[in-house]
């Protein structure tokens, strides 16, 4: 069964440091999602990507963050200079269908990112 | 804006135990209504989905009944075994705007004992 795929599973960085976090989305599927999951807190909502552009994202989504699909296969996540709050579990997600109702979103496992 | 409320775990259970997890939702619209599962070591994954009033969702033994009246899409399962044992994620997706932002809840660990 095809899957949502993610590297590093855990990533260490000190701040101010950047880091990039890979996906590999669901290869038919045309939208894509980054989520975070602060530890003890809700998953949260970052961006969806549709078309090589931005579709919607969050508040917490700011000019720190950018997305990228640089390739027919990969989806990144960039953070420009880490900052100690940005340490969560980052989840990529994949959806099929531009026409669907309800359009079913596929998780990768997550990566942990450690801001030290 | 939207949100989930969701039963606070952890939520410890003896196998065959009658499963419920209550969780309730906020939204602007008719919300689309999701379970999502995460077991250890893996990603979040779809247990089951309403998206209208009154629909129910089922999947390997797990039920949850779309309640607008409620504003309410509980989880239940009847007889839990060990292999149930995960987090799980109740979430809504907006009819409008938002349509493809899922607004999760804080999550409910289940732990099901032999």
């Amino acid at each position: 069964e095809p899957e949502v795929t993610q590297t590093p599973s855990h990533q260490v960085t000190q701040m101010g440091q950047e880091v990039i976090l890979r996906c590999v989305p669901i290869s038919n599927h045309l939208y894509f999602y980054w989520y975070r999951q602060i530890l003890g807190q809700k998953v949260e909502f970052l961006v969806s990507f549709y078309n090589n552009e931005i579709s919607e994202k969050s508040e917490i989504f700011d000019d720190q963050f950018s997305v990228e699909r640089p390739d027919g296969s990969n989806f990144t996540l960039k953070i420009r200079s880490t900052k100690l709050e940005d340490s969560a579990m980052y989840f990529c997600a994949s959806s099929e269908s531009l026409a669907a109702i309800v359009d079913t979103q596929y998780f990768g496992p997550g990566t942990r990112l450690t801001v030290l | 804006g939207d949100s989930v409320t969701q039963m606070e775990g952890p939520v410890t259970l003896s196998e065959e135990a009658f499963l419920t997890i209550n969780c309730t939702y906020t939204a602007t619209g008719y919300p689309s209504l999701f379970w999502y599962v995460q077991y250890p070591g893996e990603g979040l994954q779809l247990l089951l989905k309403a998206t209208k009033a009154d629909d129910k969702g089922s999947n390997k033994g797990f039920e949850a009944t779309y309640r607008k009246e409620t504003t309410s899409f509980h989880l239940e399962k009847g007889s839990v075994q060990v292999s149930d044992s995960a987090v799980y994620f109740c979430a809504l997706s907006g009819r409008s705007g938002s349509a493809r932002q899922l607004t999760f809840g804080s999550g409910t660990q289940l732990t099901v004992l032999p």
